[in-house]
């Protein structure tokens, strides 16, 4: 089984700000991992995946994220954020092996402030 | 690409009414479907996942019986809440995913709010 924690539930920012959402897992077994926003009232967009290969994943919206082994961390980053970018941000990881389900973390409230 | 469609978006009914939730893939075939719900604040609780002409999987804790799934396609997945009750009322939302496997990541729809009077 897994598990994923977000360890903000909210991070608030200023305009043009850097900001880091961090998310961290447990597994057992190997995962792929991903990053979601939420807007409101609105299904999840997928942000970026991490698969294999690379450990620095870039996304969409100017978004990146860093996976680490060996702290079990997949912390998604940007290095300025818009207004726009005021949304919900979940974490979320899947067995490699099946690939079956998405276990999600709480979510982390991104909120820009002008 | 990957577009999935939810439809409807919104429902507000009376109790003791069935409601069905359509779940579409537009530009692509979907093996796996997943049907979600999302309370307040709250992040994502998956309620079953769905493969094209078999029985829904459902987690533990949600009825079978009243939350009905149907995956008849490789586009189309239902969700009917049968005789909703106050305490249904929330937000759901389906997922597909496409038939290359495992590692691809899954695409939601747009959530439909279910207010149950």
């Amino acid at each position: 089984a897994q598990s994923v924690t977000q360890l903000d539930s909210q991070v608030p920012v200023f305009e043009e700000a850097p900001v880091e959402l961090r998310c961290n897992y447990s597994s057992s077994v190997s995962v792929y991992l991903f990053w979601y926003v939420q807007y409101p009232n609105q299904g999840l967009q997928l942000l970026l995946k991490y698969l294999s290969g690379s450990t620095l994943v870039k996304g969409i919206n100017g978004f990146e994220a860093e996976f680490n082994k060996s702290q079990t961390s997949f912390h998604l980053r940007k290095p300025s954020v818009h207004i726009s970018d005021t949304a919900e941000y979940f974490c979320a990881v899947s067995e490699r092996t099946s690939g079956s389900r998405l276990t999600f973390g709480e979510g982390t409230q991104l909120t820009v402030n002008p | 690409g990957a577009v999935v469609s939810q439809h409807p978006s919104w429902v507000i009914c009376k109790s003791g009414t069935s409601v069905k939730i359509e779940c579409r893939s537009l530009d692509f075939q979907a093996t796996t479907m997943f049907w979600y719900r999302q309370f307040p604040k709250q992040s994502l609780m998956l309620m079953a996942t769905s493969n094209e002409g078999s029985k829904a999987t459902y987690e533990q804790g949600v009825e079978k019986d009243k939350f009905l799934i149907n995956h008849a396609s490789l586009t189309l997945s239902t969700l009917t809440v049968t005789s909703a009750h106050p305490e249904d009322s929330s937000f759901y939302i389906c997922s597909a995913r496409g038939l290359q496997g495992a590692n691809q990541p899954q695409h939601f729809g747009d959530g439909t709010r279910l207010s149950i009077l």
